[in-house]
């Protein structure tokens, strides 16, 4: 069973410049997650989707975005990047979110802002 | 508001020493799920072990064992016989059990297995 695909993998974007990140959950999640990690910030929030809805938004600005396609897929995007923004986004699924339910993380898209 | 607390930054010991990584938490929910993540240069979060807030039952899985103490309010995690390859960032995480699914993350503590 293939875990949680983030394309791509490593990037490297000018400051202003956006970026698309995407994510392939866990064949049959419906729950998708993102979460920006910083050496400063650690491991925060980004927002949840769940059949093509956010359901939760952390505390981000709004130049942070994504949507959810009708196959679960994912997608965020960063608009007008800035030097703060170098960071790893990870992409987690779960079944259906907000039970408990078991939380499969992905191997992160590194981004670099230059 | 929740928050995970994750008082040891790094650690240092001798392949094949135990060690224990210390997890505590705060939240106002009576349902709650917590999570230990693992994480390796790589960058990928590898799922550990799920524990609800009615199950204080402890578990020891292989090498591995967590403690679960609610009236501490805290999730312990041991490694024994430690090996290098247990070398990484672990993450102790709390969830709400609230129509979505949000993940608090400690800071981390990173292990190292000195050969």
């Amino acid at each position: 069973k293939a875990g949680v695909t983030q394309t791509p993998r490593y990037l490297i974007k000018t400051r202003g410049q956006q970026v698309t990140l995407s994510c392939s959950p866990i064949s049959g999640h419906r729950s998708v997650s993102w979460y920006q990690q910083t050496p400063g910030q650690g491991l925060q929030f980004l927002f949840e989707y769940f059949s093509e809805t956010q359901r939760n938004k952390g505390n981000f600005p709004g130049r942070f975005s994504g949507r959810q396609f009708s196959n679960s897929r994912s997608e965020m995007n960063v608009s007008t990047l800035e030097l703060g923004d170098s960071a790893l986004y990870l992409c987690a699924s779960s079944l259906v979110g907000g039970s408990g339910n078991t939380i499969y993380f992905g191997e992160g898209s590194w981004l670099t802002v230059v | 508001a929740q928050k995970v607390t994750q008082a040891q930054t790094e650690i240092s010991v001798v392949e094949k020493e135990d060690v224990t990584l210390d997890c505590v938490y705060e939240t106002r929910d009576t349902t709650y799920y917590l999570f230990w993540y693992k994480q390796p240069p790589s960058g990928e979060l590898v799922f550990l072990i799920r524990r609800n807030s009615f199950d204080e039952q402890n578990e020891i899985s292989g090498r591995y064992s967590w403690n679960f103490q609610k009236s501490t309010s805290s999730f312990n995690f041991t490694i024994t016989a430690s090996q290098v390859v247990d070398s990484a960032v672990y993450f102790c995480a709390l969830s709400e059990v609230s129509g979505n699914e949000k993940l608090t993350f400690g800071t981390g503590t990173r292990l190292t297995i000195i050969p």
